[in-house]
């Protein structure tokens, strides 16, 4: 059984469309993250929810809402999709938001905006 | 802001010893020190985490001086299979994650 797993794998779309990609982890934890890696391999985090409440929330654009239907599920929608918005989003998930917890992560989302 | 600060890459032959440093200036009291491995087309993989002197593990082991101002990742007898990147992840408060840059092993046979 994958820990973390996102859908889809791949993302092809064009310049202006809404999209959606989709995470779940089976781990039973209550932490989960969304981050993105650029073409120069660089990750950055850009949210963060523990019990389904955001508690990072990194400066990126408002077209980004992320939305946690329960603690298993991280949802990021992404609006007016902008050709800057093409990298690997990877989702990730921890037992909770302490410091010395380990963060799992599933096998990233490559978004292409054309 | 970068927090932390890798070589770009570095290189190997199988069966040595693989040291990579991570410089964290600003380290705080709170911080712990975190190494994580990614393959091509995977997600990070959780290697060590320290806050200070000497953690081992089945996998690699991870070397904080007094100031931990630095961190170094100790490979042991690398194989193939270890040609990855590896990130340094400083964790600043629950509110703030930074990865390094990464270093790209590259193992020679």
């Amino acid at each position: 059984d994958t820990a973390v797993s996102q859908t889809p794998k791949y993302l092809v779309t064009q310049m202006g469309n809404d999209k959606s990609i989709k995470c779940e982890q089976n781990l039973g934890h209550d932490t989960m993250y969304w981050y993105k890696q650029d073409s120069k391999k660089f990750l950055k985090i850009m949210f963060s929810y523990n019990n389904k409440e955001l508690i990072i929330n990194e400066t990126v654009p408002n077209r980004f809402s992320p939305k946690s239907p329960d603690k298993a599920h991280l949802n990021l929608h992404i609006n007016s999709l902008e050709l800057g918005d093409s990298a690997v989003y990877f989702c990730a998930s921890s037992q909770s938001p302490e410091l010395r917890e380990t963060q799992y992560f599933g096998p990233g989302t490559r978004l292409l905006v054309l | 802001l970068a927090k932390t600060t890798q070589p770009i890459s570095m290189d190997s032959y199988e069966g040595q010893e693989v040291n990579i440093t991570c410089s964290h200036n600003n380290i705080a009291t709170n911080d712990y020190i975190t190494w994580y491995q990614q393959f091509p087309s995977q997600g990070p993989r959780f290697i060590i985490q320290g806050y200070k002197t000497k953690v081992t593990n089945e996998v690699a082991s991870l070397f904080i001086p007094a100031d931990r101002k630095s961190s170094t990742l100790s490979l042991p007898r690398v194989s193939l299979s270890d040609t990855a990147v590896y990130y340094c992840l400083l964790r600043t408060g629950a509110n703030n994650l930074f990865f390094g840059t990464g270093t790209r092993l590259t193992v020679i046979p």
